[in-house]
């Protein structure tokens, strides 16, 4: 079993939608929950992170993590075409400092159709 | 921002020869690196972690011999593919971090091709 478990999609919704993209994980010893995005054939780049569980609201993007049931979340509301991406998520044990060993999901590729 | 930067971005070699990519932290110093290998539709598999002066650890599965790391300086790491082979074509990733730092620093990644 796969330490983080993401459905890699592809997931197309019409712009405008909200996009729910989610990860299960199997280690309860994650405690720092992340979401990067990468674009094709480019290195990814941090959107958000939280600790433990909770919400946490930046703008159009909101991350939710349940540790009960080792589910996190992101929402994108008013989706644009530039959100076409792939979004990862990832979860550490040690920390979210960057110096931290980090574990991603497989990522899920989204488009928004104009 | 932190600018991590990759080179080459895409490299072409011959079945048995050797690659070397570079990891550079071009505005800061990173105590730490980390290197990835990314497969088609697949996950950020981490390799290594290496830290500046010390040896590379490696993941469970990933040949320290065959994938060759330095992390001669705080802001310059190398990852060294020796004797490629078709299997090794893949994109590799790395990034540079800060202890007290939350965000890790990607490099753009390299394409490798073996063939």
């Amino acid at each position: 079993q796969k330490e983080v478990e993401q459905d890699p999609g592809p997931l197309s919704v019409p712009e405008g939608a909200i996009v729910s993209l989610n990860c299960t994980y199997s280690n309860s010893a994650f405690q720092y929950f992340m979401w990067y995005r990468q674009y094709s054939r480019k290195g990814p780049e941090l959107l958000m992170y939280t600790y433990s569980s909770g919400n946490k609201e930046d703008g159009r993007f909101t991350a939710q993590v349940d540790k009960s049931s080792k589910y996190i979340s992101l929402f994108i509301r008013d989706s644009q075409p530039s959100d076409s991406a792939t979004y990862l998520c990832a979860m550490s044990a040690q920390g979210y400092s960057s110096a931290s060993k980090i574990i991603f999901g497989s990522g899920t590729r989204l488009s928004i159709r104009p | 921002g932190a600018v991590v930067s990759q080179h080459p971005s895409r490299v072409i070699c011959k079945s048995g020869t050797s690659v070397k990519i570079e990891c550079r932290s071009l505005d800061f110093q990173a105590t730490t690196m980390f290197w990835y290998r990314q497969f088609p539709k697949q996950s950020l598999m981490l390799m290594a972690t290496s830290n500046e002066g010390s040896k590379a650890t490696y993941e469970q599965g990933v040949e320290k011999d065959k994938f060759l790391i330095n992390h001669a300086s705080l802001t310059l790491s190398t990852l060294t593919v020796t004797s490629a082979h078709p299997e090794d074509s893949s994109f590799y990733i790395c990034s540079a971090g800060l202890q007290g730092r939350t965000e890790a620093f990607f490099g753009q990644g390299t394409r490798l091709t073996v063939v």
